[in-house]
């Protein structure tokens, strides 16, 4: 079965500056797709990125970006320049491209605090 | 821009009691999936519906759960015979089709069974 790992139950930034989020997985697939979603205080679940793993570029999204390294099974995501809306529960996910599932394997989620 | 959205937001309910948790995917949506979320906790997938029927279930959804789908519009989870550790979250998503389109998440309906 795919597993998500989030190591890091919480991290803390200074706003402005930048965090690195970590996300390791364990799939047997070579196909598959990763995604980051923000859940914030009012816990709705928001989609921040999303990587097709065939795909060697990492993806980004304005501010946000991911290091995606497929070999080590490494999904991190980066938040450059900070800011107060982006404190929020991070939850990695995967989920598969063949066969029949469409689910979300969700991590434990980091919570990101940003400080003045 | 089109979202996903669920009612009631929070619903308090007697332990033993039947729930229905309600659902509108977006319009052009096939696939439609519900998650829940324990508090403090990760969020775990429930089951996926697709032409009207269950697609994938987890071992969570037990016999106490079913799905529906009732008009062009409602998709629906029901918990027959509630328990105290049904009290989650619970999150309606759906999606364009199978492949590489996201899942959109409505915004949860708080349950707390007494």
């Amino acid at each position: 079965a795919q597993t998500v790992t989030q190591s890091q139950p919480e991290m803390s930034v200074q706003e402005a500056e930048t965090v690195t989020l970590s996300c390791t997985y364990d799939t047997s697939e070579s196909d598959y797709y990763l995604f980051w979603y923000k859940q914030p205080p009012s816990r709705q679940m928001i989609l921040v990125i999303r990587q097709e793993a065939y795909k060697q570029q990492n993806a980004t999204e304005n501010r946000f970006s991911v290091n995606f390294q497929k070999a080590a099974k490494s999904f991190s995501l980066k938040i450059s320049d900070s800011q107060l809306g982006d404190a929020a529960m991070y939850f990695c996910a995967y989920r598969e491209i063949t066969g029949g599932g469409n689910k979300l394997t969700f991590g434990t989620g980091t919570q990101l605090k940003v400080e003045l | 821009e089109p979202e996903v959205t669920q009612t009631p937001s929070h619903q308090v309910t007697q332990m033993g009691q039947e729930v229905i948790l309600r659902c509108v995917p977006i319009s052009n949506h096939l696939y439609f999936y519900w998650y829940r979320q324990i508090l403090g906790q990760k969020v775990e997938f429930l089951v996926s519906f697709y032409n009207n029927e269950i697609s994938e279930k987890s071992e969570i959804f037990d016999d106490q759960f079913s799905v529906e789908r009732p008009d062009g519009s409602n998709f629906t989870l029901k918990i027959r015979s509630t328990k105290l550790e049904d009290s989650a979250m619970y999150f309606c998503a759906s999606s364009p089709r199978q492949g590489s389109e996201t899942q959109y998440f409505g915004p949860g309906t708080r349950l707390l069974v007494l």
